[in-house]
């Protein structure tokens, strides 16, 4: 168990709809990642957030969009969803903002049918 | 984008035999890189990670090579076991983000 908690583990939903996708980071860490990761590709970076704020961004649609609470969770939003946004979407975190290991969710699994 | 790649998609190894899975990166500037294991169904586990000012680090059966010249980074896995079997990542740190290859495939034959 890496600390890192994901919710939904799975989501179904048709297309043009919008989902949240939630992530707990481990206690003490301040960074926060996104990735997606589609049949047999790696994984592709969309978003970082540092202690609430954005810091890095990646390959991440504008109908995607993610923030960072407060109390350090975070939550992706995907919107107007097509099939090939069906993917894996993993949270990771970490302590620092870079050079530092980064602590994957199990990842939530969204199908647009 | 950045680009790091895997010369290997998949890879065979026999149970006791070490295992080498290389991975080359394209951006100088990184200076931090990570090799991470995804088994099916699971998100990615760290396995080691190494600093460019260093060429070598070693964890527990798991060795890290970093050849800045060339841009080249290998895992090699000593005595392969059955529970290896995973596909795995090399990620190079640039900056704020964590470029990912597309990941080699190792199949551990009992």
């Amino acid at each position: 168990d890496s600390g890192v908690t994901q919710t939904p583990k799975h989501l179904i939903t048709a297309t043009g709809q919008r989902v949240t996708l939630r992530c707990s980071p481990r206690s003490g860490d301040l960074s926060v990642y996104w990735y997606q990761q589609s049949l047999d590709q790696g994984l592709q970076f969309l978003i970082q957030y540092y202690n609430g704020e954005e810091r890095a961004k990646g390959n991440i649609l504008e109908r995607f969009s993610a923030q960072q609470f407060p109390d350090l969770h975070s939550e992706l939003n995907l919107s107007s969803l097509e099939l090939g946004d069906s993917a894996l979407y993993f949270c990771a975190s970490s302590v620092a903002d870079r050079d530092t290991e980064a602590f994957f969710g199990q990842g939530t699994r969204l199908t647009v049918v | 984008g950045e680009s790091v790649g895997l010369h290997l998609p998949t890879l065979s190894v026999q149970e006791g035999d070490n295992s080498i899975i290389n991975c080359a990166y394209s951006n100088s500037a990184s200076d931090y890189f990570i090799w991470y294991k995804q088994e099916s169904g699971k998100g990615p586990q760290f396995i080691i990670d190494i600093r460019s000012n260093m060429d070598k680090r070693q964890g527990q059966r798991v060795t890290v090579l970093l050849n800045k010249t060339v841009k080249h980074l290998s895992l090699q896995i000593a005595a392969t076991q059955p529970g290896d079997s995973a596909v795995y990542f090399c990620a190079e740190n640039t900056g704020n983000q964590f470029y990912f290859g597309t990941g080699t495939s190792l199949t551990v034959i009992p």
